[in-house]
């Protein structure tokens, strides 16, 4: 079976630029949640979609947004890049959305902003 | 929110040894707690996790123990082989009663395991 699919793998953006990165969730999964990931931190929650639905939000600015479609896979924008922004962005899906799912992560996009 | 802190950041073993990584957490409601292993340039891989209504659980050369009174929980990982090298990261859940499944990560422990 397929795992967590993410594109692209890398990306070279620069300041002021927008960014949409892809994601495709496990077959069967219904929930995708997003993280930034800087290097030598652990990963930062950022969303997570449910049944198309926003079900949450970490402290992250309006910069980024992100949507769920039909089909479970989801979509992260971030406009107005900012250097700070460079990091992994990770994607993860799980069958649901309560607190003790198990979520499985995929490759990430490495971002780099110059 | 919930905060996690994850000791030690490097740890260094012989192979064969025993491993362990401590994690405290804040939040006495959270009620899930996975363990992720990352190699450089990969995916966090899920390794073990456990249940608050759960003390003690194990896979293999590899065991989660949970102490909730304390709130903190440790991972274990005997007859350490070079190919457990990697960053792990320990996790916690929202608080329970919550439907979001947001993990608060630690910082990270990179074990390196010396043939």
């Amino acid at each position: 079976d397929a795992g967590v699919t993410q594109s692209p793998t890398h990306l070279i953006k620069t300041r002021g630029q927008h960014v949409t990165l892809r994601c495709s969730p496990i077959s069967g999964h219904k929930s995708v949640s997003w993280y930034q990931q800087v290097l030598g931190q652990g990963p930062q929650f950022i969303f997570q979609y449910y049944e198309k639905e926003e079900r949450g939000r970490g402290n992250f600015p309006d910069r980024f947004s992100a949507r769920q479609f039909p089909n479970y896979s989801s979509e992260l924008n971030v406009n107005a890049l900012l250097l700070g922004d460079s990091a992994l962005y990770l994607c993860a899906s799980s069958w649901g959305t309560g607190g003790d799912q198990p979520q499985h992560f995929g490759d990430g996009t490495r971002l780099s902003i110059l | 929110g919930e905060n996690v802190e994850q000791h030690p950041s490097t740890l260094s073993v012989q192979e064969g040894d025993s491993a362990v990584i401590k994690c405290t957490y804040s939040d006495s409601a959270s009620n899930y707690f996975p363990w992720y292993k990352q190699e450089l340039g990969k995916r966090p891989q899920l390794i073990i996790d456990i249940r608050s209504n759960v003390g003690e659980k194990k896979d293999q050369r590899i065991a989660v123990t949970l102490n909730k009174t304390a709130k903190h929980f440790s991972l274990h990982i005997t007859e350490t082989q070079p190919e457990d090298s990697a960053v792990y990261f320990c996790a916690a859940s929202e608080g329970r009663g919550s439907t979001l499944g947001r993990l608060y990560f630690g910082r990270g422990t990179q074990l390196t395991v010396w043939p």
